[in-house]
């Protein structure tokens, strides 16, 4: 056990939907970071959050957004959901931005 | 821009057998290098990684990996798998900042360990 905590562990729903996927951090980690796991592109970064401040962004659609709370956790929202956004999300985080990151077991979100 | 190719996406081999999953990474400048184990419906642990020093990490489970910096390599090997150890392997290499969070992963090698 990694110690991120990472609810639902499953969700279904359908296209055009909204979901939140949400993200406990290792207590006392300020960092957290989303990942995208897919059969077509792999693991992707997706965004980080330091500290409640957006800090780096990578392959994040423009219908997927992120926040970080003051308790540290954080949310990912995905929105107008298409089949290929089907994927397992990952999150995972860190004391700060130079330390070894934690990952949680997933989210597995299945868009039908 | 970083990138990194895990050579091979399947690796079979027998029980008590060495194997070693190759890993190249593209990078114009310094990086940080890391090993992630995934076991089926798991989420990613760390193996070991590579920041400075010594070209030889050694990590948990048994694995080590060798940073070649001439060849842009950082393969994984074990002396002796157990079936245990199957599982995917993905190679990563950091990415904005040199943060050890914000990576960027090879497509990943399925080590299948046969009795």
């Amino acid at each position: 056990d990694s110690g991120v905590t990472q609810t639902p562990k499953h969700l279904i729903t359908a296209t055009g939907q909204r979901v939140t996927l949400r993200c406990s951090p290792r207590s006392g980690d300020l960092s957290v970071y989303w990942y995208q796991q897919s059969l077509d592109q792999g693991l992707q970064f997706l965004i980080q959050y330091y500290n409640g401040e957006e800090r780096a962004k990578g392959n994040i659609l423009e219908r997927f957004s992120a926040q970080q709370f003051p308790d540290l956790h954080s949310e990912l929202n995905l929105s107008s959901l298409e089949l290929g956004d089907s994927a397992l999300y990952f999150c995972a985080s860190s004391v700060d931005t130079n330390t070894e990151a934690f990952f949680g077991q997933g989210t597995r979100l299945t868009v039908v | 821009a970083q990138s990194v190719t895990q050579l091979d996406s399947q690796v079979p081999v027998f029980e008590e057998a060495p194997v070693e999953l190759r890993c190249n990474y593209s990078s114009s400048v310094s990086v940080y290098l890391f090993w992630y184990v995934q076991y089926p419906n798991q989420g990613l642990q760390l193996l070991l990684k590579y920041l400075s020093g010594s070209t030889l990490v050694k990590g948990i489970n048994g694995f080590e990996a060798e940073f070649n910096k001439s060849q842009t390599s950082f393969h994984l090997r074990k002396p002796s798998v157990h079936i245990s150890d199957t599982a995917e392997y993905f190679c990563a290499v950091s990415g904005y900042g040199g943060s050890q969070g914000n990576l960027i992963f090879g497509k990943g090698t399925k080590l299948s360990v046969k009795p």
